[in-house]
């Protein structure tokens, strides 16, 4: 079955800064890799995706990019602020079944 | 939209006992899952549901964790007997039946401790 990995497991930012998550997947056959984001004790929630298709995604500050030969996709989180203090967990589906990454604790400070 | 609703938001057992939880997908959506997520971890996929019929269980310890689908909308998951290592939280998602895969709408889930 499908294998992600995420790193880092925590990162910590200054307000303003860029922040990168990156993730490696194992199925070739993967096609859709969504981003979560999960705040303390709440749901987690759809924040940007990418398909096999298409080398990267924009969406005003956060970005994806992925690289179908070496299996990675990252999530890039520019201008940072406290509110973007949560959970980020990445994921990958070769039809609709998610496996997500551990996640990665960003922490952004004032 | 309604989102999905899942109940009940909290529950505390002692091992051994049986719990059972609810979940309505979101109006429409044919693809509901079921998820586990242990603190400090990704949610993992219990079972996933398209309509009625089970898509994928192959995670599901069906020793003890039972779930169904009847009529295509409600589902329940059940955990009888339950071991102190099933705490977690108990995530439902649905999401649209499609060619390719399709954003899934998260529940807020139910805390599950196991004393």
């Amino acid at each position: 079955g499908e294998n992600v990995e995420q790193h880092p497991s925590t990162l910590s930012v200054q307000e303003g800064d860029s922040a990168v998550i990156k993730c490696t997947y194992s199925d070739s056959a993967s096609n859709y890799f969504p981003w979560y984001k999960q705040e303390l004790g709440k749901r987690p929630q759809l924040i940007i995706d990418i398909r096999s298709n298409v080398g990267e995604k924009k969406d005003q500050r956060i970005a994806v990019t992925l690289n179908k030969t070496a299996k990675h996709f990252s999530l890039h989180i520019t201008e940072t602020q406290p509110e973007d203090s949560a959970v980020y967990f990445c994921a990958a589906s070769g039809y609709s079944t998610l496996t997500f990454g551990k996640g990665t604790m960003l922490l952004v400070s004032p | 939209e309604a989102g999905v609703a899942q109940s009940p938001r909290y529950k505390i057992i002692e091992k051994r006992q049986s719990v059972a939880f609810w979940c309505n997908p979101i109006s429409g959506h044919a693809t509901l899952y079921w998820y586990q997520q242990i603190l400090g971890q990704g949610p993992k996929l219990l079972i996933q549901f398209q309509n009625n019929g089970v898509v994928d269980d192959s995670q599901l310890p069906k020793d003890r964790f039972s779930a169904e689908r009847l009529k295509g909308v409600d589902s329940t998951l059940k955990i009888q007997p339950a071991k102190l290592e099933d705490s977690a939280v108990y995530l439902c998602a649905s999401s649209l039946l499609g060619t390719s895969p399709n954003e899934q709408f998260f529940g807020p889930g139910t805390r599950l401790t196991v004393l």
